[in-house]
């Protein structure tokens, strides 16, 4: 299994909804990201957990809430957010926990926010 | 601050022509370079990783190369399909988790 499974794949949502966007992998690895991407831009990281522990939080608004409960897991817990996050939600890992390997992404999960 | 520069931004070919991408980047203190393909509203897939030890790397029809001490890197594409088509996007590493992208290149190989 050499996949990053992310769900769901599209999300629309009001900006006094919550919502969560979910990424497993079985792979083993070690370190796993989430990037933000808009349209016709490159992905920026947002968060980056290693060995289950927050590393990395890219000075991220409060209405976005990372989650690691398990190794194989990484959530993201969206509350109250603006139309202006809408955008591809990208989840990605890598074996070590270095992050100095290669970077397997998900297909990520479209969201508009309205 | 590392920047990552890719040209051109996009790319028009007539299918079976060999073709090169470009990436440059800004401070040569990398651990290494990765090249990812992106389908549009698709996550990236990875193609080729080079070590900053390393030259090149190849993978079936592709090679890319890497001059770390120029700041560059290129992707070349052999006997370009139709299926080729996507966005090619660069990233470096520099250490503690962060691969800073490139702008990426979207190619678009005609039948």
């Amino acid at each position: 299994d050499t996949e990053v499974t992310q769900t769901p794949k599209h999300l629309v949502m009001g900006m006094t909804n919550k919502k969560s966007l979910k990424c497993e992998q079985h792979m083993g690895h070690r370190a796993m990201y989430w990037y933000k991407q808009k349209a016709k831009k490159p992905p920026e990281l947002m968060f980056v957990y290693s060995y289950e522990k927050l590393s990395i939080n890219e000075s991220v608004p409060s209405r976005f809430s990372p989650e690691c409960p398990n190794s194989s897991l990484l959530n993201l817990h969206l509350h109250a957010l603006q139309p202006e996050d809408s955008a591809l939600y990208l989840c990605a890992s890598t074996k070590g926990g270095t992050g100095n390997e290669k970077l397997f992404f998900g297909s990520g999960t479209q969201l508009s926010v309205l | 601050k590392q920047e990552v520069t890719q040209i051109p931004a996009a790319l028009s070919v007539p299918e079976g022509e060999n073709l090169v991408l470009n990436c440059s980047f800004t401070d040569s203190a990398i651990y290494n370079l990765q090249w990812f393909r992106q389908d549009p509203g698709k996550g990236l897939t990875s193609l080729l990783l080079i070590q900053s030890s390393q030259r090149e790397q190849t993978s079936g029809r592709l090679n890319a190369s890497l001059d770390k001490s120029s700041g560059r890197s290129t992707l070349y594409i052999a006997a370009s399909q139709p299926g080729d088509s996507a966005t090619y996007l660069c990233a470096v590493f520099s250490g503690t988790y962060k691969y800073i992208f490139g702008t990426g290149t979207r190619l678009k190989v005609l039948a």
